[in-house]
C-alpha cells in the first residue's frame, strides 16, 4: 500500500504535555499538507510543506504548534503544552504539485487525539 | 474572501433517490474544484474534481459541474444507494485546499 501513513492513530496525552505526530507521504509527493478536523467541521488548514520548505503557516495556528519536513519526505507535528482545545483530528496529505492547482489531495486516515 | 459554503446536513434519503448538495465559492481566480467523501471510520478520499469552467467531473454516478457564472459545484446522483452514506466535503484550491464544513448524507432502505 503507497498511501499516505499516519502514526500513531489515536493519542490521549494529560494536558500540559507534547505530542508528537509522524506523516508519510506518497513517496513520490512533493507537497504535504496538514489539516485538523474537529466534529462537524471541515478540514482546517494548519502548515504545508513544498519538498523540506514550510511556504505556509496558518496565521491562526498558536506558537505551540511546529511541523518539520526535514529531508523532504515524513513530516512531524508537534504540539507543545497541550489544551484540551487541541483535542481533534489531525490530518495529514500529500499531492504531486505540478505547477497548476489540478493535483488532488490525497489524504491518510489520520490521528485523533484527545487531551484530557 | 476565500471560502467554501456548503447546504447544510444532515440529509436523508430513501434509497433511488435524487441527490443533490450544493456547494458555492468565493474566490480570486479561477481555481480548480473538488468533491471529497468520508465513509464512516475513514479518512477523506477524493470523489470527482473539476479544473476550468464548464468541466464536469464525475466518478461513481456522482456529477458536479464547475459553473463560472454562479461560482457553484453542486454533486448530484441521479439513484443514491445505502452504500453512499457518508459525510461529503466541496473544496476548492488556492494557496491550500480549502474546505466546506461537510454534508452528512444517509441513505435508507
Amino acid at each position: 500500500d503507497t498511501g499516505v501513513s499516519q502514526d500513531p492513530r489515536h493519542k490521549i496525552t494529560k494536558r500540559g504535555q507534547n505530542v508528537t505526530f509522524r506523516c508519510d507521504p506518497i513517496s513520490e509527493h512533493n507537497r504535504l499538507y496538514w489539516y485538523r478536523q474537529t466534529l462537524g467541521q471541515g478540514p482546517e488548514f494548519l502548515t504545508y510543506f513544498q519538498n523540506e520548505a514550510q511556504l505556509e503557516k496558518s496565521r491562526l495556528l498558536s506558537d505551540r504548534f511546529s511541523a518539520e519536513r526535514p529531508k523532504g519526505s515524513f513530516s512531524t507535528l508537534e504540539i507543545q503544552r497541550t489544551e484540551q482545545g487541541d483535542s481533534a483530528m489531525y490530518l495529514c496529505a500529500s499531492s504531486p504539485y505540478l505547477g497548476d492547482s489540478s493535483s488532488p489531495l490525497h489524504f491518510g486516515n489520520g490521528t485523533r487525539l484527545t487531551v484530557t | 474572501g476565500n471560502s467554501v459554503t456548503q447546504m447544510e446536513g444532515p440529509v436523508t434519503l430513501s434509497e433511488e433517490a435524487f441527490l443533490t448538495i450544493n456547494c458555492t465559492y468565493t474566490a480570486t481566480g479561477y481555481p480548480s474544484l473538488f468533491w471529497y467523501v468520508q465513509y464512516p471510520g475513514e479518512g477523506l478520499q477524493l470523489l470527482l474534481k473539476a479544473t476550468k469552467a464548464d468541466d464536469k467531473g464525475s466518478n461513481k454516478g456522482f456529477e458536479a459541474t464547475y459553473r463560472k457564472e454562479t461560482t457553484s459545484f453542486h454533486l448530484e446522483k441521479g439513484s443514491v444507494q445505502v452504500s453512499d452514506s457518508a459525510v461529503y466535503f466541496c473544496a476548492r484550491t488556492g494557496n491550500q485546499f480549502y474546505f466546506g464544513t461537510g454534508t452528512s448524507l444517509t441513505v435508507i432502505p
